[in-house]
């Protein structure tokens, strides 16, 4: 079954900085590829999502890159806000509605 | 966006009880909808597809006799949690999309389920 790894575990920037989060999937039928931001207790809230037709997308500071061939999808996020910290997943849809989710990153923006 | 209802928010039960907790797809129908399971501090794991009017698809290492599913409408699914133990304290939230193809999924708000 598809299996989805995320890097890294925890990242801490500074606000204004750039960050930058990986993920690797390995079902290549994968053909949709969201990003959510958990915070504590609350429900997943999609931020942006790339389909396997598109390379790129970008949505204001937010922007995700996919390269099919190596099975690999980044989420970037520019001039971060100290509002921004949150737990962010990356996840795959393999086919039947389904996502698999990667481990999650929790990033720490300083003020 | 649509609208994934989860109810209820927490619920505390004691060792050896069951719990219900209920997904209701409130502004569209749903023939799927998706169970998952969040440790503290973890990813969501996927338990199982919910499947209108038929069997729920149990991931591989989920109990389906502990953790029952039932999917009788267009625009509800329920989990049962049966005969709970301390271990079985998480947070359980589920999941809907309106259509099919690759569209958004909604999730519930989620149940933090603690047994004492």
């Amino acid at each position: 079954g598809e299996n989805v790894e995320q890097h890294p575990s925890t990242l801490s920037v500074q606000e204004g900085d750039s960050a930058v989060i990986k993920c690797t999937y390995s079902d290549s039928a994968s053909n949709y590829f969201p990003w959510y931001k958990q915070e504590l207790g609350k429900r997943p809230q999609l931020i942006i999502d790339i389909r396997s037709n598109v390379g790129e997308k970008k949505d204001q500071r937010i922007a995700v890159t996919l390269n099919k061939t190596a099975k690999h999808f980044s989420l970037h996020i520019t001039e971060t806000q100290p509002e921004d910290s949150a737990v962010y997943f990356c996840a795959a849809r393999p086919g039947g509605g389904k996502l698999i989710f990667g481990q999650g990153t929790e990033l720490s923006v300083k003020p | 966006g649509a609208v994934v209802s989860q109810h209820p928010s927490r619920v505390i039960c004691k060792s050896g009880t069951s719990v219900k907790i209920e997904c209701r797809s409130l502004d569209f129908q749903a023939t799927t909808m998706f169970w998952y399971r969040q440790f503290p501090k973890k990813s969501l794991m996927l338990m199982a597809t919910s499947n209108e009017g038929s069997k729920a698809t149990y991931e591989q290492g989920v109990e389906k006799d502990k953790f029952l599913i039932n999917h009788a409408s267009l625009t509800l699914s329920t989990l049962t949690v049966t005969s709970a133990h301390p271990e079985d304290s998480s947070f359980y939230i589920c999941s809907a999309r309106p259509g099919t193809g690759n569209t958004e999924a909604f999730f519930g708000q989620g149940t933090r389920l603690t047994v004492v």
